[in-house]
Formats: structure tokens, sequence, C-alpha cells
């Protein structure tokens, strides 16, 4: 069985502040994706990021960057200079090897204010 | 290149009665899958679709069920509405094994 688990409920920062996103994971293929989707409060899920299993290389794109670390099961994402647009439901999400199922976590709210 | 749509945006049925919700795949992409996403969660998922056939359930009820058409869109099926159906129903796209899904922007099913 898998599961994903944001320990994180909800954040909030002020703008400019940087913040981290936890995203812990257990799975028991040795070959697996791992994402982040944002979910604005039109509904949508935009996808971010997508990493496998074998490439624990971090990854930055522009203010947003993300830690790999398969040694502690975690996929943990950060904000740079947070702005109000970041204001969001972010996930984290694992899909198994067959590649139909993806398990999200629960979220977590980021608020940013001004 | 046409993205994930679904149909319709917003419904409201009254508990028993029966529902069908529509999902249009980006172009080129062969797989539909169905995830629940009741308030304050990450989303469940539900079933894939692959030429035309269920590839994968997860923990729902018989009572849900599926479609996919020959042109990979896809409908989802509900019967015996209940109370705990009310949820947004995000329908996904992608290609066969490409672990990779694109998402429509949902129905919200409120069941009274």
């Amino acid at each position: 069985a898998q599961k994903v688990t944001q320990a994180q409920t909800e954040i909030s920062v002020v703008e400019k502040e940087d913040v981290t996103l936890d995203c812990v994971y257990e799975t028991r293929d040795t070959t697996y994706y791992l994402f982040w989707y944002k979910q604005p409060p039109s509904g949508e899920l935009v996808f971010l990021i997508r990493r496998n299993s074998f490439d624990e290389q971090n990854e930055i794109s522009g203010r947003y960057s993300w830690n790999f670390q398969k040694s502690t099961s975690s996929f943990n994402f950060t904000i740079t200079a947070s702005q109000v647009v970041d204001s969001a439901v972010y996930f984290c999400a694992l899909i198994n090897n067959a590649g139909n199922m993806l398990t999200f976590g629960g979220g977590t709210r980021l608020m940013v204010k001004p | 290149e046409t993205g994930v749509t679904q149909s319709p945006t917003h419904l409201i049925k009254t508990r028993g009665q029966q529902v069908t919700l529509r999902c249009s795949s980006q172009s080129g992409h062969n797989t539909v899958s169905w995830y629940q996403q009741a308030l304050g969660q990450g989303p469940q998922f539900i079933f894939q679709y692959y030429r035309e056939e269920e590839n994968g359930r997860g923990n729902f009820p018989p009572r849900f069920s599926g479609l996919q058409f020959p042109n990979y869109s896809s409908e989802l099926n509900v019967n015996a509405l209940e109370l705990d159906d009310s949820a947004l129903y995000l329908c996904a796209s992608s290609l066969w094994r490409d672990y990779e899904q694109y998402f429509g922007p949902g129905t919200r099913l409120t069941v009274t």
C-alpha cells in the first residue's frame, strides 16, 4: 500500500518570506514517481513537477525548488520570496508502479499575506 | 492543443438519484483516470480507463462505474447517490504508461 503524508495542513506567511512544504511517502515499489500539484481556488490541479525514484538531484525552477531524499522518503517543496499568487492548496502525490493510480497527500493550504 | 474538459461544472442531485459526469481527454491522450475529492481532502483514485476497459480501481463500490469511448472521452456514472458522494470529481488524461496525468477543472457534485 502507498501512503503520502503532508503534516502541515495550513501555513500562513507574509509576502517575500520563504516557505517549505513537507511531504513524506511510503511505498514498496522500487520504481515510482513523485509529483507536486497546485490547486488554486478554481479547483483545477496544476502540475508542478515530476521526479522519478532514481533521480535524487534537487531541482530549481524560478522561485520553486524541490528536495528529494530517498533515505528519509521525503520530497519537500520550497517557495522562495513567496507572492500572494502562490496562495493555494499544494498536494504531493505518488504514482504506483502500474502507472495508473496517483496517491495524494491531504494537502497543505498556503496563505501568503501582503 | 486542447486541454482536459469536463461537464457539467456544477450539479445538484437528490439522494438516491443517478448521475453521469463527462470528460474529454487532452488531444493525443488515450488514458483517462477519475478521482473524487471531498472538501478539505486530497483526491482519491476511483478508476482508470484504457482501450475502453477499466485498468485499475480504487476503494469505491460498484455503484461507481465508467465508460471510455473510441475517441478516448469518458463518463463516470454514480448510481443510488448518497450524501457522502458530494465532492469535486476530477478527470485526468495521460498517455498510456506515461505516468504524468493532466487534470480537468472538475465537476462539483452536491447531493441533498
